[in-house]
């Protein structure tokens, strides 16, 4: 099955600065790769997410970049800033059947210093 | 618009009691839902994905007698935990996918339930 690594576990930056999370996945043929950003106690919420035909998707402060060929993806924050504190989960899934399954990394806590 | 919600949002029961958790997807048809249990401070892990009017698959390791799962309708899922234990509080998540996102895995996520079992 698909195993999903991610990287740090923990991330502290100073207001303004920028935040990288990165993720490696194991198996070749998973194509949806979804971050999800999860307040204490909340539901994980979808921030952004990339397909396995594009390799970098952005979204205002917030991108994503795929590397197929080293099975690596990651999530990039600049100008971070408090309300960005959380923890953030990368995904990733194959396939299109109905028993298609996420299979999430385990989480990263970042923390943003005014 | 995907919108899913989870009912009740906390729940303290006693020890050997079953505790029945709703999760509705409110604007669209879960064609699937997902079941997953999440320990403090650690990832989600799933539990069972269920189609509608399919009986659920369960992953390995978790006990499908103990953990029954209906999805009877496009827009309802119940996970009832029987005779809970305190090892099975925990915080139950439900996701649910549709059939616009099934070309891809994209999930919908309720707020969760909080089971305290004393």
């Amino acid at each position: 099955g698909e195993n999903v690594e991610q990287h740090p576990s923990t991330l502290s930056v100073q207001e303004g600065d920028s935040a990288v999370i990165k993720c490696t996945y194991s198996d070749s043929a998973s194509n949806y790769f979804p971050w999800y950003k999860q307040e204490l106690g909340k539901r994980p919420q979808l921030i952004i997410d990339i397909r396995s035909n594009v390799g970098e998707k952005k979204d205002q402060r917030i991108a994503v970049t795929l590397n197929k060929t080293a099975k690596h993806f990651s999530l990039h924050i600049t100008e971070t800033q408090p309300e960005d504190s959380a923890v953030y989960f990368c995904a990733a899934s194959r396939g299109n059947s109905g028993y298609s399954t996420l299979t999430f990394g385990k989480g990263t806590m970042l923390l943003v210093s005014p | 618009g995907a919108v899913v919600s989870q009912h009740p949002s906390w729940v303290i029961c006693k020890s050997g009691t079953s505790v029945k958790i709703e999760c509705r997807s409110l604007d669209f048809q879960a064609t699937t839902m997902f079941w997953y249990r999440q320990f403090p401070k650690q990832s989600l892990m799933l539990m069972a994905t269920s189609n509608e009017g399919s009986k659920a698959t369960y992953e390995q390791g978790v006990e499908k007698d103990k953990f029954l799962i209906n999805h009877a309708s496009l827009t309802l899922s119940t996970l009832t935990v029987t005779s809970a234990h305190p090892e099975d509080s925990s915080f139950y998540i439900c996701s649910a996918r549709g059939t616009a996102q099934s070309s891809y895995n994209e999930q919908f996520f309720g707020p969760g339930t909080r089971l305290t079992v004393l």
